[in-house]
């Protein structure tokens, strides 16, 4: 099936340093959704590519839907305190009775004061 | 705010007693889905209903069941929950042809199993 590599698997940054993360797949999607979840609570969406070379940005994060249609990555510049938690990749191909969702393993961000 | 409410948000329930989680969501979305994740790890699809079809994965054991009485409403009942049941289950809504927003989660469950 489809799997979903991401990387880094955790990351100890000092606070104002940029982020980067990213994920590649072994096959194609016609979305890719960047995730945040903080301990004890559900993912909350944080950007959505639905088409391949996009590059949209939330803030400041921006995230890239590879031409390839494999791979994307997440950027935060500037990093925060409260930018702390678990970074989730997850590639749809959605349609018909609804594609399952596919998750990466998460990033595990860390920003010292 | 439209939204996916999950109850309760901590569950502690015996070895072997059935357990049942609920779910509900005021966002009018004809898809839900229930999610198992385990420390560390990425959520996993159990199943899902697509209106009122329900769809399970291949490797969901027997052991958790579902039921969706209507729209809004989705429970997850675990027959006879193991220690390795432990986990958050996250409950997520989406609406079909319109992946344009993601899926949407609600703050899960955490189950504990004694």
């Amino acid at each position: 099936g489809q799997q979903l590599n991401q990387s880094p698997q955790s990351m100890f940054i000092q606070e104002g340093e940029d982020v980067s993360m990213n994920c590649t797949s072994s096959s194609i999607f016609n979305t890719w959704l960047w995730y945040k979840q903080d301990p004890g609570e559900g993912p909350v969406l944080l950007i959505a590519l639905y088409k391949a070379g996009e590059l949209t940005s939330n803030g400041r994060l921006t995230a890239q839907f590879g031409i390839t249609r494999k791979d994307s990555f997440l950027n935060i510049s500037a990093s925060i305190p409260s930018d702390v938690g678990i970074y989730f990749c997850a590639g749809m191909n959605y349609g018909g009775s609804q594609g399952n969702l596919i998750f990466g393993k998460g990033t595990k961000l860390s920003v010292k004061p | 705010d439209a939204m996916v409410i999950q109850n309760p948000r901590y569950q502690v329930t015996q070895f072997g007693k059935p357990v049942t989680l609920s779910c509900s969501q005021t966002l009018n979305h004809n898809v839900m889905y229930w999610y198992q994740q385990k420390s560390s790890q990425a959520p996993k699809l159990l199943f899902h209903y697509y209106d009122k079809d329900f769809n399970n994965e291949a490797d969901t054991p027997d052991n958790f069941q579902s039921r969706r009485p209507n729209t809004s409403f989705c429970f997850l009942d675990i027959r006879s929950p193991g220690l390795g049941d432990a986990a958050m289950y996250l409950c997520a809504t989406s609406r079909t042809g319109d992946g344009l927003n993601g899926y949407t989660f609600g703050s899960g469950t955490r189950l504990t199993v004694v």
